[in-house]
């Protein structure tokens, strides 16, 4: 059964701890996503990743870091540094081909710092 | 890139024929366009994309004009279930999705 995973669903952080957003895809699908989404907003791109061991800042990477060891893994580490952390958080997947402009989204973290 | 400019809010009633149109005046020449739902708490939902003129699937239907400059998402007669927020995208360099502020659709019964 193919899709995107994201865990935990819900993450309580206390001030100056880094915790780390899961997300794991068996769509085979090179490219993958970090969004934030903010109550009542659209999603911000965070971090990409378009191949293995390879990623792109988006436009709120500030406090944010990310790697991509395997195709199917890009977790999110959310870092002290990151001053105003509560928020959804939502992974992405897709094919890398202009034509084909589908991304499976996960179910999303929902981070709250405590 | 191109921006994507489309209502805040919308309502209609159930049964209704629901038309959101988007305008992306710097489409560039090999960009697609797509549209998302969204409900709360949960992930967007690709709905259908297009490149020029019509295009239609079990869902929705999408109008681009010649130009390529908006776009219209056309959802047939639709119900309470269709409460969601939706996003017009046009997909930018380097595979990159943007998101606007989409347009919150509210169906009344």
């Amino acid at each position: 059964d193919g899709g995107i995973t994201q865990s935990p669903k819900y993450l309580f952080r206390k001030e100056g701890q880094n915790v780390t957003l899961s997300c794991e895809q068996n769509l085979n699908h090179d490219a993958m996503y970090w969004y934030r989404q903010d109550p009542g907003q659209g999603l911000r791109l965070i971090y990409y990743s378009q191949i293995v061991n390879d990623f792109q800042k988006g436009d709120i990477a500030e406090g944010y870091s990310v790697s991509r060891e395997k195709k199917e893994s890009f977790p999110l580490t959310v870092t002290s540094a990151q001053k105003n952390p509560t928020a959804f958080y939502l992974c992405a997947s897709s094919v890398q081909d202009r034509a084909n402009t589908e991304a499976f989204f996960g179910q999303g973290t929902r981070l709250t710092v405590v | 890139l191109a921006k994507t400019t489309q209502p805040i809010s919308m309502d209609s009633y159930e049964g209704q024929e629901v038309n959101i149109t988007c305008s992306h005046n710097n489409i560039a020449t090999n960009d697609y366009i797509t549209w998302y739902q969204q409900f709360p708490s949960q992930g967007p939902r690709f709905i259908i994309q297009g490149y020029k003129t019509k295009v239609t699937n079990e869902v929705a239907s999408l109008f681009i004009p010649a130009d390529r400059k908006s776009s219209t998402l056309s959802l047939p007669r639709v119900s309470l279930s269709d409460t969601a927020v939706y996003y017009c995208l046009v997909r930018g360099n380097f595979n990159k999705f943007y998101f606007g502020s989409g347009t919150k659709l509210n169906v009344k019964p």
